[in-house]
């Protein structure tokens, strides 16, 4: 089945600074990579995604780019300020077939934005 | 439009007891996936359901099981708890039509004493 690996398993920047988090995958029918954000006690909020026909995406402070060929994504967040401190969640997924409904998830990565 | 709802917030149960979780989903999402989040294990996969079908299942013991209604209402059911199955359990609802953009319940947190 997929796997998804994700590093750094924490992360401290400086307010203003840039974050970024990597995510390698290992199905190579997997064509779906959504971004998670949970806040302490919070649900997971979808931030972003990008599907397998597509590069890059951007939304503001937010960008995520796929390589198919290496198999890994990332996330990168510009201007970090500090209520972006939470965990991210990579994942990842093969539309349809035996995969309906199911995100495979990277382990999170603790991310702290110091003022 | 109201987000994924879930209910009970939080549950306290006894070793050997069973117990039923609820979720509502976004209203026009006829999928509903179910997820056990813990600091060890991170988020795993449950089952996923579509109209009232379950079409994909992880790989938890047959003590775990679902159904979903006809409005789309979903519930997970957890037989002869274990102390290993304290955890967040959360539930995700999307379209159904693929598996794009799942937006999450807050989750029902389940002690087991």
């Amino acid at each position: 089945g997929e796997n998804v690996e994700q590093h750094p398993s924490t992360l401290s920047v400086q307010e203003g600074d840039s974050a970024v988090i990597k995510c390698t995958y290992s199905d190579s029918a997997s064509n779906y990579f959504p971004w998670y954000k949970q806040e302490l006690g919070k649900r997971p909020q979808l931030i972003i995604d990008i599907r397998s026909n597509v590069g890059e995406k951007k939304d503001q402070r937010i960008a995520v780019t796929l390589n198919k060929t290496a198999k890994h994504f990332s996330l990168h967040i510009t201007e970090t300020q500090p209520e972006d401190s939470a965990v991210y969640f990579c994942a990842a997924s093969r539309t349809g077939g035996t995969s309906y409904g199911k995100l495979t998830f990277g382990q999170g990565t603790i991310l702290t934005v110091h003022p | 439009k109201a987000g994924v709802t879930q209910t009970p917030r939080y549950l306290i149960k006894t070793r050997g007891q069973q117990v039923t979780l609820s979720c509502s989903p976004i209203s026009g999402h006829r999928s509903v996936s179910w997820y056990q989040q813990t600091p060890g294990q991170g988020l795993q996969f449950l089952f996923e359901y579509f109209s009232e079908t379950q079409r994909n299942k992880g790989n938890f013991p047959g003590r775990f099981s679902g159904r979903q209604f006809s409005n789309s209402r979903s519930e997970m059911n957890v037989s002869t708890l274990e102390l290993g199955d304290s955890a967040l359990y959360l539930c995700a609802s999307s379209r159904g039509t693929a598996v794009y953009e799942q937006y999450f319940g807050p989750g029902t947190r389940l002690t087991v004493t």
